[in-house]
């Protein structure tokens, strides 16, 4: 399995305003998902998007894929506090039953 | 409906004392895991179970060990905890292994090691 780095390490934001973070990977994969952890809780899965799409809506989400560029983005509109949280991305390839998780990206939004 | 439980939520156990983490899950998946999560780190796969069939990942310390009895549950064993022990342990399910497989987490289980 593949670790995908997330960046930036940390984001701070009003509420209102648009996230984005990026994912970046090294080999080519099947698919790209992305988890959140809020403070002291478990992973959620929010996406999952597969090597042949593009770009993919969920709610307020939005995640492009470029394969080109082994990169991925999530964009998060009209950021809640709620939406305090580590972000985390996924890349999977192969048959690799492994999920192996960077750093992440912790987002904090300020009502 | 919780569908992955996991306790204790936080858990104290003394230096070189085993302490015991529990899982269960309602979702009837093949697969459950168990990850080390150290502050500000990124969850670390620690093993997993497919069925009854266990997977330790090459770097999990011998210290860190873990029972499958059913479908239901898992445990993990930290058959003598070091201060370096002290972590967030999150267990997880996933119907079947592979890229493509959604994982769901439980809440987690704090652990301290004095």
């Amino acid at each position: 399995s593949q670790q995908g780095e997330e960046d930036p390490q940390a984001l701070s934001i009003q509420e209102g305003e648009n996230a984005t973070m990026n994912c970046s990977y090294k080999t080519s994969i099947n698919n790209l998902q992305w988890y959140r952890q809020n403070s002291g809780r478990g992973l959620v899965h929010l996406i999952l998007i597969r090597s042949n799409e593009r770009e993919k809506h969920s709610g307020r989400l939005r995640v492009t894929l470029d394969t080109s560029k082994k990169s991925s983005s999530l964009l998060i509109t009209a950021s809640r506090a709620a939406d305090t949280a580590s972000y985390f991305c996924a890349p999977g390839g192969g048959s690799n039953y492994k999920l192996t998780f960077g750093k992440g990206t912790l987002l904090t939004v300020n009502p | 409906d919780a569908m992955v439980i996991q306790n204790p939520r936080y858990q104290v156990t003394q230096f070189g004392k085993p302490v015991t983490l529990s899982c269960s899950q309602t979702l009837n998946h093949n697969v459950m895991y168990w990850y080390q999560q150290k502050s500000s780190q990124a969850p670390k796969l620690l093993f997993h179970y497919y069925d009854k069939d266990f997977n330790n990942e090459a770097d999990t310390p011998d210290n860190f060990q873990s029972r499958r009895p059913n479908t239901s549950f898992c445990f993990l064993d930290i058959r003598s905890p070091g201060l370096g022990d002290a972590a967030m342990y999150l267990c997880a399910t996933s119907r079947e292994t592979g890229p493509q497989e959604t994982q769901y987490f439980g809440p987690g289980t704090r652990l301290l090691v004095l």
